[in-house]
Parts: C-alpha cells; sequence; structure tokens
C-alpha cells in the first residue's frame, strides 16, 4: 500500500505569495495531521481531522493559514499570503483511530522556503 | 498537559558501540508512549510504542525500548549500533485513550555513528 503522499516536496516562493501544500492520506485512514518542523520549535502539531472534521486547531499559528479536508483521501494546507517565518517542512500524517491509539504515518514532507 | 524531554541533543557512537537514548516525559497517569527515527529528507517512522503491559518493548531495527514509570522515562537503546541508525530520534507522549495524533514530541536526538 502506498504511504501518506504529499506534494510538493520543495516549494519556494516570494513573501505576499500563496502557498498550497497537498496530502493523501494512506487509504482508509481516518485521522489527519498537519505538523510543521523548525529547527528552532521543532515539531508541532498545527491541526487534525477525523473523519474529515477539523477536531482541533488550536495549534494553526494564525489566520493565514488555514487547511481543509473536502473527503477522506484529500487535504490541502493552505497559507496566504507567505512570510519568511513560514519557511519550515511541513508534515502530514495519518492514522487509523479505533479503540486503542495506533501509529502517525508520516509523509515525506514539503520543505518550503519564502524568500 | 503532557511533555517530552530528550536531554541530548546529539550523541556520538562508534559503530558496533551500544546506545541509549534518553526521553522523560510528564503526564499524570500512563500515558501512550512512542520512539519516532527521522532520516534525513524523510518524515518520521515508527520504531517502537509502548501502551500497557510488559514494560520492555520491541521494536524495528533491533532498537528496544523500556518504560519506568518511577522515573518517568522511556529510554531507547539498541546493543550494536550500524553506520545506517545515523539519524534524529524523537520521542512522543500521547494521552491514554486518546489520539495518537495528540502526541507531543521531544526536540530529537541527533545521532552521529562514526565508523
Amino acid at each position: 500500500d502506498a504511504g501518506v503522499i504529499q506534494s510538493p516536496r520543495h516549494e519556494v516562493t516570494e513573501m505576499g505569495q500563496e502557498v498550497t501544500l497537498r496530502c493523501k492520506p494512506i487509504s482508509g485512514h481516518n485521522s489527519l495531521f498537519w505538523y510543521r518542523q523548525t529547527m528552532m520549535r521543532g515539531l508541532e502539531l498545527l491541526i487534525y481531522f477525523n473523519n474529515n472534521v477539523p477536531i482541533d486547531d488550536s495549534g494553526m499559528p494564525e489566520d493565514r493559514f488555514s487547511a481543509k479536508m473536502p473527503n477522506a483521501s484529500f487535504s490541502t494546507l493552505k497559507i496566504q499570503p507567505s512570510e519568511p517565518r513560514d519557511s519550515a517542512v511541513y508534515f502530514c500524517a495519518s492514522t487509523l483511530t479505533t479503540g486503542l491509539t495506533g501509529e502517525l504515518f508520516f509523509g515525506e514532507g514539503s520543505r518550503l522556503t519564502v524568500l | 498537559a503532557q511533555s517530552v524531554t530528550q536531554p541530548d541533543i546529539h550523541i556520538t557512537v562508534s559503530e558496533g558501540a551500544s546506545l541509549e537514548l534518553r526521553c522523560n516525559y510528564s503526564y499524570g497517569a500512563t500515558p501512550y508512549l512512542f520512539w519516532y527515527v527521522q532520516s534525513p529528507g524523510q518524515g518520521l517512522q515508527l520504531l517502537l510504542k509502548y501502551f500497557s503491559g510488559d514494560t520492555l518493548v520491541q521494536g524495528i531495527k533491533g532498537f528496544e525500548a523500556e518504560f519506568k514509570r518511577s522515573q518517568s522515562s522511556f529510554n531507547l537503546r539498541k546493543p550494536s549500533v550500524h553506520w545506517s541508525d545515523a539519524a534524529e530520534y524523537f520521542c512522543a507522549v500521547a494521552p491514554s485513550n486518546t489520539n495518537a495524533g495528540k502526541s507531543t514530541f521531544g526536540d530529537g536526538t541527533t545521532l552521529t555513528v562514526k565508523p
């Protein structure tokens, strides 16, 4: 089975531009998570969805960030307008939430550079 | 709220030597505990997890970890390190009976393996 698929793997953009990151979770998984990784702050949970519904977006830095999950096989994380401090690696992860928590399956990440 | 501390930012060991990476957590009850490994340019991959039962858990790639409630620790060990083990290692804790995605990650320990 294919793992979590993220695109693009690398994105370089200029300040003020809109950035859209995409994620396809593992088929059958019902929870999806967006994380951001930076040297300064480590790995931070931005938002997570359960059955396509956003459950907790308390980690979203500010209104410039938004995330959607229109169906079980696709999610986007959008930054508009982007700023240099948004430069980071953004990971998407998925899991199947059942009686016991399972492991997180991570994509390979999208490295964003905002100039 | 839970928290995770990985006291060692960087560890260097010789190939063939034993390894122990430290992890201390703070949580009011017995948490779910995880160790993940991240190779350069890759997403995180689960090495092992502890939910309950035997406090010594075996993982992939010859790793094991021991849950010690009295010390609030979940240290990762490997008897003989291989050069391919060079990577960054993350300890994570999630509240019991909740979603693995609510895991809090430590800041990571970077492992360098000397030939």
